[in-house]
């Protein structure tokens, strides 16, 4: 059981738009940045959003992220077939130790 | 080019121990945070560990806490994980991760080192 919670899956045609949930609480999301990994199949993951919203070198300006109090979402336009990977969500949890945690995943599948 | 070469893995009895490595190259070691995160085949990202740039701090999840020791050496440009008395639950791949600019995600990772332990 994951600290921070993602859907299971999404889907969406080519072109159309997705967005990713990421739920947590006072003592991670509320109070630190969320950053947002994609992992294509087989392989590492790869840093997609820093600091709740800001992109990386490189990564393109169809993957968007936001923050509002204790949720996190990651928005994806123009859905290509090379977007199909697992999403993960992760921030500092400062509850009773500090801890990075990470939601469960979401699997994208571009129908 | 940030490279992070991950070595050590392998198959280990439960019980056993193994040290994984991770190479680091194209940056300034010294001044980065490192971090060690897992992914169990089939199963979702596990941070298990993480090192200040100075060496001073250490954490652990505690799924591993007295049982993993991270350090690094910055003269040599390498972190480690030092796994004693793994357990089954211990099988996953190894990912070695840099800290980014800001200290707050995970801005490079390495390509990962399996790690089995099974009887």
């Amino acid at each position: 059981q994951s600290v921070l919670t993602q859907p299971p899956s999404v889907s969406a045609a080519p072109g159309q738009k997705v967005t990713i949930s990421c739920s947590g609480s006072s003592s991670n999301i509320g109070t630190n940045y969320v950053s947002w990994y994609q992992q294509l199949p087989g392989t590492a993951p790869k840093l997609l959003i820093c600091d709740n919203d800001k992109r990386p070198s490189g990564i393109p300006d169809r993957f968007s992220g936001s923050k509002s109090g204790t949720s996190a979402t990651l928005g994806i336009t123009g859905l290509q077939t090379g977007d199909e990977a697992d999403y993960y969500c992760g921030t500092w949890d400062t509850s009773l130790s500090a801890n990075w945690v990470f939601g469960g995943g979401t699997k994208l599948t571009v129908l | 080019e940030v490279q992070l070469v991950e070595s050590g893995g392998g198959l280990a009895k439960p019980g056993g121990s193994l040290r994984l490595s991770c190479a680091a190259s194209g940056f300034t070691f010294s001044h980065y945070s490192m971090n060690w995160v897992r992914q169990a085949p089939g199963k979702g990202l596990e941070w298990v560990s993480s090192i200040s740039s100075d060496n001073k701090y250490t954490y652990y999840a505690d799924s591993v806490k007295g049982r993993f020791t991270i350090s690094r050496d910055n003269a040599e440009n390498s972190l480690y994980l030092q796994m004693n008395s793994l357990r089954a639950e211990d099988t996953a791949v190894y990912y070695c991760a840099r800290d980014g600019v800001t200290a707050v995600d995970f801005e490079y990772w390495g390509q990962g080192t399996l790690v089995t332990v099974s009887s």
